[in-house]
């Protein structure tokens, strides 16, 4: 198994662009997570999803959008590109149980908005 | 509100020796579960080690444990035998058992190990 996968592992974005955060998992989990990092400081939410078709906000959604097709991917948009979204996005997935849940991260994605 | 604390920015150890990485959080629930996370340089979260606060016994997974007060809302990691491995960035964590989307994070330790 290739876990969790994301591309790219690094972008500069101009203020004012859009791109999309491509996130893959392929353990068959139903739970999947948008986080960021910023320098210095631990992961905050963004975005969740607990199957294909069905996403809700977390603690820091705004500037964000998320879909949820299929089970396997799990994309984050970000339309108007600002300087503060400069950051460390992880992509986290888990397969819950009722109350059992345990998050697999990948690797990150850098992202710089100047 | 959740919080999760840590107030060692960085610490030190030497190869070999015990080390003890602190962590308190607030919570007005009485079910959730803490974890461990480790950072290395490669920037990818490993999970090091989860605790249910409906268990009394405290977690361990090899050289790694926890050292649970729930009363005191207390969650520290030991490091036994400490490798050169184990240097890294520490995260706390803290989610609510019935609340997917709560899920907090501590701003981190900084740990080196010294040969």
């Amino acid at each position: 198994n290739a876990g969790v996968t994301q591309t790219p592992k690094f972008r500069i974005l101009k203020i004012g662009q859009s791109m999309t955060l491509q996130c893959a998992q392929d353990m068959n989990h139903n739970y999947m997570y948008w986080y960021r990092q910023d320098p210095g400081m631990g992961l905050k939410l963004i975005y969740y999803s607990v199957g294909a078709g069905i996403t809700d906000k977390g603690e820091v959604p705004n500037g964000y959008n998320v879909s949820r097709s299929t089970t396997e991917d799990f994309p984050l948009r970000l339309e108007l590109a600002a300087p503060s979204q400069t950051s460390v996005y992880f992509c986290a997935s888990s397969y819950a149980r009722g109350v059992e849940e345990t998050q697999y991260f990948g690797p990150g994605t850098r992202l710089l908005v100047l | 509100a959740q919080t999760v604390t840590q107030s060692q920015p960085e610490m030190s150890v030497q190869e070999a020796e015990t080390v003890t990485l602190s962590c308190t959080y607030d919570t007005s629930e009485s079910d959730y579960y803490l974890f461990w996370y480790k950072q290395p340089p490669s920037r990818q979260m490993i999970l090091v080690i989860r605790q249910e606060a409906y268990k009394q016994q405290n977690a361990t997974e090899n050289r790694f444990s926890v050292n649970f007060q729930k009363a005191a809302k207390s969650f520290s990691l030991k490091i036994s035998d400490s490798q050169l491995g184990d240097a890294a960035m520490y995260f706390c964590a803290y989610r609510a058992i019935y609340n997917f989307n709560k899920f907090y994070f501590g701003s981190g330790t900084k740990l080196n190990v010294k040969p």
